[in-house]
């Protein structure tokens, strides 16, 4: 699996757009990105993937670029409930070994 | 509803006592997974199982064992060879369905968070 690099942490105003970060140059063709987010305490939640189209959905839209090198999540309208980790995680969908998930960036929304 | 569930939410062990966690699925999903998260840090792989009677070690088995008799349940055990058995401990469960994008979502339970006195 393609190695992720994501900022430690960050801060957003409620309201306001969250637009998170996530480098994975060495990404494979085959590869997806998926997204996870942890709220404290709780287990991870699926937020949503893609191959190299942006996607959207109810929770939050992705950004590919078009050399797949990075992508965004974007979270259009931050709510207190959004303060989690966010896990940028990429990987091929017929790869059967385990998800990695690494430090993530932890989103803070303050009021 | 479909979902996972975990019990207990928090459990109490004294040192050297073997404890199970529980997990419990209803996805009808063939694979399940424990994890193991500290303080701070992202989730390590314990053990997984993609299917009835299977299940492979993770990054840090040593010290936990489990068993998949069922395809709704996947029982992780803490023994007293775990040196450091403090942590949240979190399952999940997932289509197995290789080639598909969808086969990466992993569905969490709440967690067990497990101190050891």
């Amino acid at each position: 699996d393609a190695k992720t690099t994501q900022p430690t942490s960050m801060d957003c105003a409620e309201g306001r757009a969250a637009n998170l970060p996530c480098n994975h140059s060495t990404i494979s063709g085959n590869e997806y990105v998926y997204w996870y987010r942890q709220i404290h305490s709780q287990g991870p939640q699926y937020i949503i993937h893609g191959l190299k189209n942006n996607e959207t959905n109810e929770m939050a839209s992705l950004i590919i670029t078009e050399d797949r090198k990075s992508s965004t999540l974007i979270l259009p309208h931050a709510t207190l409930r959004d303060t989690a980790v966010y896990y940028c995680i990429v990987r091929a969908s017929d790869n059967t070994d385990k998800l990695i998930f690494g430090t993530g960036t932890r989103l803070q929304v303050f009021p | 509803d479909g979902g996972i569930t975990q019990s207990p939410k928090y459990l109490f062990r004294k040192e050297g006592q073997n404890v199970t966690l529980s997990c419990e699925q209803n996805l009808n999903h063939d694979a399940m997974y424990w994890y193991r998260q500290d303080p701070g840090q992202g989730l390590r792989l314990i053990y997984y199982s993609q299917i009835v009677n299977d299940f492979q070690k993770g990054d840090i088995a040593e010290g936990y064992s489990v068993s998949r008799e069922k395809k709704e349940s996947f029982p992780l055990t803490v023994t007293s060879a775990q040196k450091n058995p403090t942590a949240f401990y979190l399952c999940a469960s997932s289509i197995q369905a290789p080639g598909l994008a969808f086969y990466n979502e992993q569905f969490f339970g709440p967690g067990t968070r497990l101190t050891v006195l």
